[in-house]
């Protein structure tokens, strides 16, 4: 099946530092990827959608100037969380959706990043 | 706006039991997709299955199966002999059609499923 990694997979920073989660699909070309937060022991909610060359898409409750997403190219997606603080502190996914064929595309899941803030 | 419920937030059995975990979602698009996934402790979503709207036939693979009833809104899934290695948390999710795929998902809270051995 199609692969998506994340890196880093772990980072721990300072409060007030800012921190950059890359989300990449090895081999396919993805126009549509998401990203999810999960705080220890509860759901996965979606943070925002973004579309290959366009503005992200944001979930209702999500800053956009908190959470930076950039997706210059199908193949990455890049995830900035801007002077973080501790209760940024979560296990960040990210996933990938090939094309808009009009058949069914899958979505792969990355890894996650666990990102603490001191 | 769309709901995913699980409303077991943990089982535990003993192996080789049969177990079923609940799935109950609100939509109001007909069109739509369910899924399940298993987060095991090391965090990676291992994906299960998919079920479009249209498709109510009951699927099994092994010793997993999958309950889709649209009259009850539920997607129930049920392990069969179970074993040790399948103790994870097991999440339901829900998702509109968007363009030839799946949008962003809506995750239900996981039920944490512990087998006993």
């Amino acid at each position: 099946g199609a692969v998506v990694s994340q890196h880093p997979s772990r980072v721990i920073c300072k409060s007030g530092t800012s921190v950059k989660i890359e989300c990449r699909s090895l081999d396919f070309q993805a126009t549509t990827m998401f990203w999810y937060r999960q705080f220890p022991k509860q759901s996965l909610m979606l943070m925002a959608t973004s579309n290959e060359g366009s503005k992200a898409t944001y979930e209702q409750g999500v800053e956009k100037d908190k959470f930076l997403i950039n997706h210059a190219s199908l193949t990455l997606s890049t995830l900035t969380v801007t002077s973080a603080h501790p209760e940024d502190s979560s296990f960040y996914i990210c996933s990938a959706r090939v094309g808009t064929a009009s058949s069914y595309n899958e979505q792969f899941f990355g890894p996650g990043t666990r990102l603490t803030v001191l | 706006a769309q709901k995913v419920t699980q409303a077991q937030t943990e089982i535990s059995v003993v192996e080789k039991e049969d177990v079923t975990l609940d799935c109950v979602y609100e939509t109001r698009d007909t069109t739509y997709y369910l899924f399940w996934y298993k987060q095991p402790p090391s965090g990676e979503l291992v994906f299960l299955i998919r079920r479009n709207s249209f498709d109510e036939q009951n699927e099994i693979s092994g010793r997993y199966s999958w309950n889709f009833q649209k009259s009850t809104s539920s997607f129930n899934f049920t392990i069969t002999a179970s074993q040790v290695v399948d103790s994870a948390v097991y999440f339901c999710a829900l998702a509109m059609y968007s363009g030839g795929g799946a949008d962003g998902l809506t995750f239900g809270k996981g039920t944490h499923l512990i087998i006993q051995p």
